[in-house]
């Protein structure tokens, strides 16, 4: 079993669309939880990360981990083309271990 | 700052051959990791060096190598190339001076390796 599962996609949204990615792990001994974008021929970057259980907010972005069910959720909000890019869930413990990588497409 | 730099960006080569991949972290910055991307398999772990030592390794197998230089610079090697080798693989620095850090890991471009 992976220690990372995520839904490959590809999701393509309309502009101004709510967008929600997740990612489900294996491992309650994870306690840092991220999410990376990655453009086109680019290395991923980081968007965010996080702790705890709850909600963390940073403009149109939310991350949201729930450690009793394993789940970690990242919600775009007032979705814009700028955002199609690949959306990675990273979560670490001795090392980083990734999904597999959601493929976002915004429409104009 | 410049940022993660790799080289070569893209490369070809045909089974059983050898190749070795550079990375030039963000300056300061003394952790190197190197991960290989698949779309299959997604982002996975290779091995981080840190001060010229290997201090994690992923569950690859021993074709899989890698070192660092005194000035943090990073090479991996690949030995006897096999078709399922074709990936992206990416090279990530940190300032992180303790094993399993969470400073930030800043992911260079990759190198794109096509195995035929």
């Amino acid at each position: 079993q992976k220690e990372v599962e995520q839904d490959p996609g590809p999701l393509s949204v309309p502009e101004g669309a709510i967008v929600s990615l997740n990612c489900t792990y294996s491992n309650s001994a994870f306690q840092y939880f991220m999410w990376y974008r990655q453009y086109s021929r680019k290395g991923p970057e980081l968007l965010m990360y996080t702790y705890s259980s709850g909600n963390k907010e940073d403009g149109r972005f939310t991350a949201q981990v729930d450690k009793s069910s394993k789940y970690i959720s990242l919600f775009i909000r007032d979705s814009q083309p700028s955002d199609s890019a690949t959306y990675l869930c990273g979560l670490l413990r001795v090392q980083f271990y990734f999904g597999t990588g959601t493929s976002l497409t915004v429409i104009p | 700052k410049a940022g993660v730099t790799q080289t070569p960006r893209y490369l070809i080569k045909t089974r059983g051959q050898q190749v070795t991949l550079s990375c030039s972290p963000i300056s300061g910055h003394r952790s190197v990791s190197w991960y290989q991307q698949t779309p299959g398999q997604g982002l996975q772990f290779l091995f981080e060096y840190f001060s010229e030592t290997q201090r994690n390794k992923g569950n690859f197998p021993g074709r899989f190598s890698g070192r660092q230089f005194s000035n943090s610079r990073s090479e991996m090697n690949v030995s006897t190339l096999e078709l399922g080798d074709s990936a992206l693989y990416l090279c990530a620095s940190s300032l992180a001076t303790l094993a399993g850090s969470t400073d930030t890991q800043y992911f260079g471009p990759g190198t794109r390796l096509t195995v035929l």
